[in-house]
């Protein structure tokens, strides 16, 4: 089955740090780009960052919001990508979508496929 | 980075009826290159991730029904429902992908009158 399965989320105190997992099956996950995308409680979407194919070199783009506080990285081989979260704050709480691009072997920056998302509160 | 913003921000429409939502970019994102406007447009019902519905300003995703046809070009994008029907009920998003960081508008409620 084509899917993506996002995991690791919960409870974090203020300036702790937790990671994200994506689990991606049914696809060739090395060839697409993988995003993040948040959706704070009755709030709209937020982008926040996307990684590259590391056919591209891998390379990450972060929504202000997060850059120097987030990070992504993938292991293809375990068709995983990973949403390093430090320093968190109270305003990082939201659901945690991965979505993968819909370009093969390259990107677009839109996806056509989602998890069904992770959950992660930053409360003291 | 680039605003996208939706009017309006939430819509009551009979069924049958039309539906008309829009997307407004702070900068273009027609893209001379390849001659296309990079705007998505998603759709989310509650408890559920977003649902790509069309691409490119203008291309409808597999399986998407036609009633859903997205029309604009540069700054200017809109979202047409025809012939509303209760599966419809949702919140729709725009996002723009030809700037880092890739943007979504505020999202437009969509209800059955």
């Amino acid at each position: 089955e084509v899917q993506l399965v996002e995991s690791g989320g919960g409870l974090a105190q203020p300036g702790r740090s937790l990671r994200l997992s994506c689990t991606a099956s049914g696809f060739n996950f090395a060839d697409r780009a993988v995003s993040w995308v948040r959706q704070a409680p009755g709030k709209g979407l937020e982008w926040v960052g996307f990684i590259r194919p590391n056919a591209y070199g891998g390379t990450t783009e972060f929504a202000a919001s997060v850059r120097g506080r987030f990070s992504i990285s993938r292991d293809d081989s375990k068709s995983i990508a990973y949403l390093e979260m430090n320093s968190l704050k109270t305003e990082d709480t939201a659901m945690y979508y991965c979505g993968r691009d819909f370009q093969t072997g390259g990107w677009y920056g839109f996806s056509d496929l989602w998890g069904q998302g992770t959950q992660i509160t930053v409360s003291s | 980075d680039t605003v996208m913003t939706q009017s309006p921000d939430s819509l009551a429409v009979s069924l049958g009826e039309w539906a008309t939502i829009n997307c407004k970019s702070s900068q273009s994102l027609l893209y001379s290159v390849t001659n296309k406007n990079y705007l998505a447009w998603y759709q989310q019902k509650p408890g559920q991730p977003p649902k790509l519905l069309i691409y490119w300003a203008s291309t409808r995703e597999s399986g998407v029904p036609d009633r859903f046809s997205g029309s604009g070009s540069g700054t200017d994008f809109t979202l047409t429902i025809s012939g509303l029907q209760a599966e419809d009920v949702a919140v729709y998003y725009c996002q723009q992908y030809l700037f880092t960081p890739y943007t979504f508008g505020q999202g437009t409620k969509l209800e059955v009158k």
